[in-house]
């Protein structure tokens, strides 16, 4: 089964900062990963699809990119409502669909 | 914009079988858009696909839980559905239904807690 490694598994931050979480793969995926934000309580939110795509109604500020085994989440400059817990998945290895273990994002 | 509410039993005694609901809104689980998906989160962890269904019945599910899911649709209600068989406190997790246009994850339900105890 492939492994997906998230870094780091939290991460403190002020708004405004640029800030980067990185998940790997143990093999290639190509660009099967998307990117979720989940806040307490709430169910995980799309940001991301296809390594890069943004969703429809996503901030401009968040942007995914890698390809293979290497990606990033990025937010270009950190808001208050950013703070949250982010996951990626894979979906190369359809039908077997997994999550990495998450990134806790903290207000510095 | 597709909506779906998840509903069924907060509580479930352990080796019986969890029975779940999603209802979909704002679209048709037969239009053939999406696939409909299952997706846990115990309490404080990470999250793990359960399986998914397609409109004509066609299902894939996580291979280390196949041997107890089930997950159905019914097209006249606009619904599909899970069941976990033999559940342990293992299977104690917020229960998410989900939209999936192509292996992951659009729209979610806001989730539902499943509380396996005696």
């Amino acid at each position: 089964a492939i492994r997906i490694t998230q870094s780091p598994s939290s991460l403190s931050a002020s708004t405004g900062d640029r800030v980067t979480i990185t998940c790997r793969a143990s093999q290639g995926i190509s660009s099967y990963l998307a990117w979720y934000q989940q806040k307490p309580g709430k169910a995980p939110k799309l940001l991301i699809y296809a390594a890069s795509t943004l969703q429809s109604g996503v901030p401009s500020r968040f942007s995914g990119s890698g390809s293979g085994t290497d990606f990033t989440l990025t937010i270009s400059c950190l808001q208050s409502e950013d703070f949250a817990t982010y996951y990626c998945q894979q979906y190369y290895s359809y039908p077997l669909i997994t999550f990495g273990q998450g990134t806790r994002l903290e207000i510095k | 914009q597709v909506q779906l509410q998840e509903s069924g039993p907060g509580l479930v005694k352990p080796s019986e079988t969890l029975s779940l609901t999603c209802t979909v809104s704002g679209g048709s689980v037969s239009s053939g858009s999406y696939y409909w998906s299952w997706i846990r989160q115990p309490p404080g962890k990470g999250l793990e696909w359960i399986g998914y269904i397609y409109y004509s019945g066609s299902t894939n599910y996580n291979p280390s839980l196949k041997s107890r899911v089930t997950i159905s649709v019914d097209t006249s209600k606009n619904q599909f559905s899970l069941k976990l068989s033999s559940v342990t406190a293992a299977d104690t997790a917020v229960y998410y239904c989900a939209s999936t246009p192509g292996e992951y994850f659009q729209h979610w339900g806001q989730g539902t807690l499943v509380t396996v105890s005696s």
